[in-house]
């Protein structure tokens, strides 16, 4: 499987964007990029994902480079709640066979007040 | 709408005990995951169910772990005896995925926080 590269850590003040870099040089054509985060003592929920194109939803913003070999995840507006690890995950469910999730160890996103 | 169900929330045992984990999905969820994970550590998955089949457990310590999914809705996961490095928070997610490959989002819950003396 096409391995992630994120940061260990980073920290953001509140209500200031936040971007979340990936990089995933062996990405293939057909992974998906999928974001995942854990809130303490919670398990991950899913955030957002994506092919080729920028996807936006409630939660975030995806923005996949042109040649998809890296991702951001952008948070448009912190809060305290945004504080959790986030995972950013490639996911070929075109290769057929068991699709279960491959995480790494994430960026623990720390919010200051 | 309830989310993935999952019983104990905590347990501790001695090394060499047995213990078991249950799981019940979102209801219409056709997959379902284990999760262990380790502190620190991202998940790492076990074992997958598409209904009451198993798809892939090529992770699972299957001299020691078993997971069933009789009637393709509730889930158990046993250890049997536990070790000293099974400590971990063990996760259940569920999809709605019918069929494998359908790029279909997992829903987790909380998990088990097991400590093993």
């Amino acid at each position: 499987d096409a391995k992630t590269t994120q940061p260990n850590s980073m920290e953001s003040n509140e209500e200031e964007p936040v971007h979340l870099p990936c990089n995933h040089s062996t990405i293939s054509g057909t992974d998906y990029i999928h974001w995942y985060r854990q809130l303490p003592s919670q398990g991950p929920e899913y955030v957002i994902h994506g092919l080729t194109s920028n996807v936006n939803n409630r939660m975030a913003s995806l923005a996949i480079a042109e040649d998809r070999k890296s991702s951001t995840l952008i948070l448009h507006r912190a809060t305290l709640r945004d504080a959790a690890v986030y995972y950013c995950i490639l996911r070929d469910v075109l290769r057929g066979g068991a699709d279960g999730l491959t995480f790494g160890k994430g960026t623990h996103l720390i919010i200051q007040p | 709408e309830a989310g993935v169900a999952q019983s104990p929330r905590y347990k501790i045992i001695e090394k060499r005990q047995s213990v078991a984990f249950w799981c019940n999905p979102i209801s219409g969820h056709a997959t379902l995951y284990w999760y262990q994970q380790i502190l620190g550590q991202g998940p790492k998955l076990l074992i997958q169910f598409q209904n009451n089949g198993v798809v892939d457990d090529s992770q699972l310590p299957k001299d020691r772990f078993s997971a069933e999914r009789l009637k393709g809705v509730d889930s158990t996961l046993k250890i049997q005896p536990a070790k000293l490095e099974d400590s971990a928070v063990y996760l259940c997610a569920s999809s709605l995925a019918r069929v494998v490959g359908t790029n279909e989002k997992l829903f987790f819950g909380s998990g088990t926080q097991l400590s093993v003396l």
